[in-house]
């Protein structure tokens, strides 16, 4: 069985502060995507990383692929209350196959 | 429009009625999927459907039963479904380029649905 494992599940901090959200599994993957999702609705992509160490940055969020393609690391610097959400990671396999985690609430206090 | 959508937002049945989801991608993609999303548990694949070709059915029971009339419009129909069919529908649509594309997945908003 294909697992993809996020971590921490829930967090919650304060404005302000930095966070890092993991996303590991023991499958390679030909790309990675983050998506953030808030309640009701669908889930809206951040990002995506296809190459081995890729490093992505979108505003204060830091995307990284490991160099290995089985895992993968976000990063939000300065959180603000409007990055409050539901963050996604999915591994594709190339073609239709892809798996997600089951994600990290993340709640940011003002 | 743009993206993808999906309707109707909200959907409250009986185990006895029928209904039917709809989704419609403007993209141009070639792709097209459904998931079911519970309280914390990982996205479950549904369905998936290329060039309006069922590709792929996760051992999905019968009471669900996709259609795709054109790479644009894609329905899931429900009948007599169970309270734990209760869920958050998602649909998505990729532009399929071959086994080793990165093949991002966009989603539209979801169907909350209750099945009482």
């Amino acid at each position: 069985t294909q697992l993809l494992e996020q971590s921490p599940q829930f967090l919650s901090i304060q404005e302000g502060e930095n966070l890092t959200v993991y996303c590991n599994s023991s499958s390679v993957f030909s790309s990675l995507q983050w998506y953030r999702q808030e309640p009701g609705e669908g889930p809206v992509l951040l990002v995506t990383v296809v190459t081995g160490g890729e490093v992505k940055k979108l505003k204060r969020l830091t995307f990284q692929f490991g160099d290995a393609r089985k895992d993968s690391s976000l990063h939000i610097t300065a959180a603000q209350p409007g990055d409050t959400g539901l963050y996604l990671c999915a591994g594709a396999f190339g073609g239709f196959k892809t798996i997600f985690g089951a994600g990290t609430r993340l709640f940011v206090k003002a | 429009e743009t993206g993808v959508t999906q309707t109707p937002r909200h959907l409250v049945m009986g185990m006895t009625n029928k209904k039917s989801l709809k989704c419609e991608q403007h993209l141009g993609h070639n792709a097209m999927y459904w998931y079911k999303q519970s309280a914390k548990k990982p996205l479950e694949l549904m369905f998936v459907y290329s060039l309006e070709e069922r590709v792929e059915n996760n051992s999905v029971p019968s009471r669900f039963s996709p259609e795709c009339p054109n790479s644009s419009h894609l329905f899931l129909h429900l009948h007599t479904l169970q309270p734990e069919d209760s869920a958050l529908y998602l649909c998505a649509s990729s532009q399929f380029a071959g086994r080793e594309a990165a093949d991002t997945q966009y989603f539209g908003p979801g169907t909350r649905l209750t099945v009482l």
